[in-house]
Protein backbone atom coordinates (compact mmCIF):
# COMPACT_ATOMS: atom_id res chain seq x y z
CA UNK A 1 0.00 0.00 0.00
CA UNK A 2 1.25 3.37 -0.58
CA UNK A 3 -1.33 4.73 2.00
CA UNK A 4 -1.72 8.34 0.64
CA UNK A 5 0.44 10.29 -2.34
CA UNK A 6 0.52 13.78 -2.68
CA UNK A 7 1.24 15.14 -6.22
CA UNK A 8 3.45 17.54 -6.78
CA UNK A 9 6.00 17.85 -3.75
CA UNK A 10 7.33 21.15 -4.92
CA UNK A 11 5.96 23.95 -6.99
CA UNK A 12 6.38 27.82 -7.27
CA UNK A 13 3.85 29.68 -9.19
CA UNK A 14 3.46 33.74 -9.88
CA UNK A 15 1.07 35.71 -8.27
CA UNK A 16 -2.31 35.29 -10.43
CA UNK A 17 -1.12 31.51 -11.63
CA UNK A 18 -3.77 28.65 -11.06
CA UNK A 19 -3.02 25.28 -9.88
CA UNK A 20 -4.10 21.71 -8.77
CA UNK A 21 -2.95 19.73 -6.18
CA UNK A 22 -3.37 15.81 -6.36
CA UNK A 23 -4.28 13.64 -3.27
CA UNK A 24 -4.65 9.70 -3.82
CA UNK A 25 -5.12 7.18 -0.92
CA UNK A 26 -5.49 3.60 -1.63
CA UNK A 27 -7.01 2.37 2.04
CA UNK A 28 -10.37 2.87 1.00
CA UNK A 29 -11.27 5.85 3.04
CA UNK A 30 -14.56 7.28 3.47
CA UNK A 31 -12.91 10.61 4.92
CA UNK A 32 -10.24 13.53 3.21
CA UNK A 33 -8.82 16.14 4.38
CA UNK A 34 -6.41 19.06 3.24
CA UNK A 35 -4.32 21.36 5.33
CA UNK A 36 -2.15 23.71 5.15
CA UNK A 37 0.97 24.37 7.43
CA UNK A 38 2.39 27.56 8.22
CA UNK A 39 5.24 28.47 10.92
CA UNK A 40 3.61 29.47 14.22
CA UNK A 41 0.24 28.62 13.32
CA UNK A 42 0.33 24.76 12.68
CA UNK A 43 -2.21 22.83 10.96
CA UNK A 44 -5.24 24.40 9.35
CA UNK A 45 -7.75 22.84 7.67
CA UNK A 46 -9.18 24.01 4.01
CA UNK A 47 -11.44 21.81 3.38
CA UNK A 48 -12.80 17.99 4.12
CA UNK A 49 -14.58 15.40 2.25
CA UNK A 50 -16.89 12.86 3.93
CA UNK A 51 -17.38 10.53 1.33
CA UNK A 52 -17.34 10.56 -2.57
CA UNK A 53 -18.94 13.65 -4.12
CA UNK A 54 -19.01 15.62 -0.95
CA UNK A 55 -17.15 19.01 -0.26
CA UNK A 56 -17.11 21.22 2.99
CA UNK A 57 -15.30 24.07 4.31
CA UNK A 58 -12.84 23.88 6.96
CA UNK A 59 -11.31 26.95 8.76
CA UNK A 60 -9.47 28.57 5.64
CA UNK A 61 -11.51 27.94 2.54
CA UNK A 62 -10.75 31.21 0.93
CA UNK A 63 -8.97 31.25 -2.14
CA UNK A 64 -9.41 27.35 -2.37
CA UNK A 65 -11.43 24.65 -3.92
CA UNK A 66 -11.75 21.78 -3.78
CA UNK A 67 -13.54 18.17 -5.53
CA UNK A 68 -14.00 14.61 -4.46
CA UNK A 69 -15.11 12.90 -7.81
CA UNK A 70 -13.47 9.84 -6.63
CA UNK A 71 -13.50 8.15 -3.32
CA UNK A 72 -9.47 7.19 -3.72
CA UNK A 73 -8.93 11.09 -4.64
CA UNK A 74 -9.02 14.26 -3.25
CA UNK A 75 -8.03 17.61 -5.67
CA UNK A 76 -7.20 21.23 -4.06
CA UNK A 77 -7.63 23.98 -6.70
CA UNK A 78 -6.28 27.37 -6.54
CA UNK A 79 -7.70 29.75 -8.81
CA UNK A 80 -5.26 32.86 -8.57
CA UNK A 81 -2.82 32.13 -6.49
CA UNK A 82 -1.76 35.20 -3.96
CA UNK A 83 1.57 35.05 -1.83
CA UNK A 84 -0.54 34.35 1.41
CA UNK A 85 -0.72 31.17 -0.12
CA UNK A 86 2.62 30.38 -0.15
CA UNK A 87 2.83 27.28 2.47
CA UNK A 88 2.87 23.36 2.81
CA UNK A 89 -0.02 21.76 1.91
CA UNK A 90 -1.07 18.22 3.54
CA UNK A 91 -3.69 15.99 2.25
CA UNK A 92 -5.00 13.59 5.11
CA UNK A 93 -7.41 10.34 5.02
CA UNK A 94 -9.33 8.65 7.85
CA UNK A 95 -11.43 5.77 8.02
CA UNK A 96 -12.47 6.34 12.14
CA UNK A 97 -10.79 8.69 14.27
CA UNK A 98 -7.01 9.09 13.45
CA UNK A 99 -5.77 10.20 10.26
CA UNK A 100 -2.78 9.37 7.67
CA UNK A 101 -0.96 11.73 6.08
CA UNK A 102 0.51 12.27 3.15
CA UNK A 103 4.12 13.64 2.17
CA UNK A 104 3.24 17.45 1.74
CA UNK A 105 3.49 20.01 -1.27
CA UNK A 106 5.33 22.74 -0.88
CA UNK A 107 3.96 25.67 -3.10
CA UNK A 108 5.48 29.29 -3.45
CA UNK A 109 3.61 32.42 -4.72
CA UNK A 110 6.00 34.82 -6.03
CA UNK B 1 -8.30 30.62 23.95
CA UNK B 2 -6.87 27.91 21.92
CA UNK B 3 -8.81 25.09 21.71
CA UNK B 4 -6.06 22.56 22.32
CA UNK B 5 -3.28 24.65 23.92
CA UNK B 6 0.72 23.25 24.45
CA UNK B 7 3.93 24.49 26.06
CA UNK B 8 5.73 25.24 22.53
CA UNK B 9 9.16 24.14 24.02
CA UNK B 10 11.72 23.43 23.37
CA UNK B 11 12.62 20.95 25.36
CA UNK B 12 16.33 19.76 25.14
CA UNK B 13 17.25 16.57 27.12
CA UNK B 14 19.93 14.51 27.06
CA UNK B 15 19.57 10.82 25.85
CA UNK B 16 18.31 8.60 28.45
CA UNK B 17 16.01 10.96 30.39
CA UNK B 18 12.82 11.17 30.57
CA UNK B 19 10.27 13.96 29.38
CA UNK B 20 6.86 14.82 29.90
CA UNK B 21 4.55 16.99 27.63
CA UNK B 22 0.97 18.13 28.64
CA UNK B 23 -1.80 19.42 26.49
CA UNK B 24 -5.01 20.95 27.60
CA UNK B 25 -8.07 21.30 25.78
CA UNK B 26 -11.05 23.30 26.08
CA UNK B 27 -14.10 21.30 24.29
CA UNK B 28 -15.05 19.03 27.52
CA UNK B 29 -17.41 17.47 24.74
CA UNK B 30 -14.19 15.90 23.26
CA UNK B 31 -14.35 12.51 22.70
CA UNK B 32 -11.06 11.12 21.29
CA UNK B 33 -7.18 11.74 21.79
CA UNK B 34 -4.29 11.60 20.26
CA UNK B 35 -0.53 11.93 20.31
CA UNK B 36 1.45 12.70 17.04
CA UNK B 37 4.74 13.31 15.55
CA UNK B 38 6.19 15.40 13.17
CA UNK B 39 10.02 15.41 12.05
CA UNK B 40 11.34 18.46 10.52
CA UNK B 41 9.47 19.13 6.98
CA UNK B 42 7.93 16.03 7.03
CA UNK B 43 4.06 14.92 7.37
CA UNK B 44 2.72 14.36 10.99
CA UNK B 45 2.21 10.66 11.99
CA UNK B 46 0.56 8.89 14.41
CA UNK B 47 1.84 8.73 17.63
CA UNK B 48 -0.79 6.67 19.67
CA UNK B 49 -4.07 7.20 20.69
CA UNK B 50 -4.82 8.39 24.39
CA UNK B 51 -7.72 6.20 26.30
CA UNK B 52 -9.03 7.45 29.12
CA UNK B 53 -7.44 4.44 31.47
CA UNK B 54 -4.04 5.33 30.21
CA UNK B 55 -2.03 3.28 27.55
CA UNK B 56 1.32 2.83 26.92
CA UNK B 57 3.41 1.89 23.91
CA UNK B 58 7.09 0.58 24.57
CA UNK B 59 8.63 4.06 26.42
CA UNK B 60 5.57 5.86 25.43
CA UNK B 61 2.74 6.32 27.74
CA UNK B 62 -0.12 8.33 27.22
CA UNK B 63 -2.84 9.82 30.23
CA UNK B 64 -6.39 11.26 29.87
CA UNK B 65 -7.74 13.28 32.40
CA UNK B 66 -11.25 14.11 31.73
CA UNK B 67 -12.21 16.21 34.87
CA UNK B 68 -9.06 18.24 34.44
CA UNK B 69 -9.56 18.30 30.68
CA UNK B 70 -5.54 17.61 29.73
CA UNK B 71 -3.62 14.55 28.15
CA UNK B 72 -0.18 13.58 28.57
CA UNK B 73 2.69 12.10 27.10
CA UNK B 74 5.72 10.94 28.79
CA UNK B 75 8.75 9.60 27.10
CA UNK B 76 11.08 7.15 28.72
CA UNK B 77 14.93 6.45 27.93
CA UNK B 78 14.82 9.37 25.40
CA UNK B 79 16.24 8.79 22.35
CA UNK B 80 18.32 10.63 19.77
CA UNK B 81 15.47 9.61 17.12
CA UNK B 82 13.29 11.26 19.54
CA UNK B 83 13.51 14.38 18.55
CA UNK B 84 11.00 15.88 16.70
CA UNK B 85 7.72 18.24 17.14
CA UNK B 86 5.13 16.27 19.55
CA UNK B 87 1.48 17.65 18.05
CA UNK B 88 -1.58 17.04 20.90
CA UNK B 89 -4.86 16.45 18.79
CA UNK B 90 -8.50 16.44 20.18
CA UNK B 91 -11.44 14.95 18.15
CA UNK B 92 -15.06 16.89 19.15
CA UNK B 93 -18.45 15.14 18.60
CA UNK B 94 -19.94 14.97 15.42
CA UNK B 95 -19.31 12.44 12.12
CA UNK B 96 -17.22 14.43 10.03
CA UNK B 97 -14.05 13.00 11.95
CA UNK B 98 -12.64 16.29 12.38
CA UNK B 99 -9.29 17.28 14.36
CA UNK B 100 -8.07 19.88 16.29
CA UNK B 101 -4.83 20.36 16.35
CA UNK B 102 -2.21 21.58 18.86
CA UNK B 103 0.53 23.98 17.68
CA UNK B 104 3.54 21.08 19.00
CA UNK B 105 6.06 21.21 21.68
CA UNK B 106 9.60 20.59 20.10
CA UNK B 107 11.84 18.08 21.97
CA UNK B 108 15.63 17.77 21.01
CA UNK B 109 17.55 15.06 22.53
CA UNK B 110 21.26 15.85 22.88
CA UNK B 111 23.96 13.35 22.74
Amino acid sequence: NAGVTQTPKFRVLKTGQSMTLLCAQDMNHEYMYWYRQDPGMGLRLIHYSVGEGTTAKGEVPDGYNVSRLKKQNFLLGLESAAPSQTSVYFCASSRTGSQYFGPGTRLTVL
Amino acid sequence: RKEVEQDPGPFNVPEGATVAFNCTYSNSASQSFFWYRQDCRKEPKLLMSVYSSGNEDGRFTAQLNRASQYISLLIRDSKLSDSATYLCVVSNAGNNRKLIWGLGTSLAVNP
